[in-house]
């Protein structure tokens, strides 16, 4: 399997904490990008990070990637109760017909008032 | 609002009765995609359009097939479902086939099997 491993699997903190996820990966990429789920819904993407960069930052977000290590890490500074969700990076590999996701296994992030 | 929309949003069948997923979106999206997502686990990509053409992924079982009458609507088809397919089903969207689009992805379908 091509998917992608994250760490931790779960991970509870309290309101106004970062939180920090971890993604490794395994093929060579174009680009890696993060997206949030909540509960039973759809995925939103949050941010895309190019494989020639080093970091990125949106908002409150925060991307690395480290394509030696094949690992990317998304931090959320200042976490609100609202973060809660899972959160899951996904390597990308165009086909020519599609961009197609490979997704991580995910980190369910509870923030707690 | 541009958006993919699910329908229904909860589905339940009986075992070995088929069923239909819907899809539609108004972004004009040229490419779009299903995904199935088991409990706890990532979504997993079943198959793609291209405009009109369909791509299967090589692992994607036979009971599962897709229609795209147009460029707004796509249909997942289950012929014959068993207990293992229940799961929340995604049907997203990306502009084209640039690595560096995002996708869109509608609120799922969660299919219950009985």
């Amino acid at each position: 399997s091509q998917q992608g491993e994250e760490d931790p699997q779960a991970l509870s903190i309290q309101e106004g904490e970062n939180a920090t996820m971890n993604c490794s990966y395994k093929t060579s990429i174009n680009n890696l990008q993060w997206y949030r789920q909540n509960s039973g819904r759809g995925l939103v993407h949050l941010i895309l990070i190019r494989s020639n960069e080093r970091e990125k930052h949106s908002g409150r977000l925060r991307v690395t990637l480290d394509t030696s290590k094949k690992s990317s890490s998304l931090l959320i500074t200042a976490s609100r109760a609202a973060d809660t969700a899972s959160y899951f990076c996904a390597t990308v590999f165009s086909t020519g017909t599609a961009s197609k996701l490979t997704f991580g296994t995910g980190t369910r992030l509870q923030v707690t008032l | 609002d541009a958006m993919v929309i699910q329908n229904p949003r909860y589905q339940v069948t009986q075992f070995g009765k088929p069923v239909t997923l819907s899809c539609s979106q108004t972004l004009n999206h040229n490419v779009m995609y299903w995904y199935q997502q088991k409990s706890s686990q990532a979504p997993k990509l079943l198959f793609h359009y291209y405009d009109k053409d369909f791509n299967n992924e090589a692992d994607t079982p036979d009971n599962f097939q897709s229609r795209r009458p147009n460029t707004s609507f796509c249909f997942l088809d289950i012929r014959s479902p068993g207990l293992g397919d229940a799961a929340m089903y995604l049907c997203a969207t990306s502009m084209d086939s640039s690595s560096y689009n995002e996708q869109f992805f509608g609120p799922g379908t969660r299919l219950t099997v009985l």
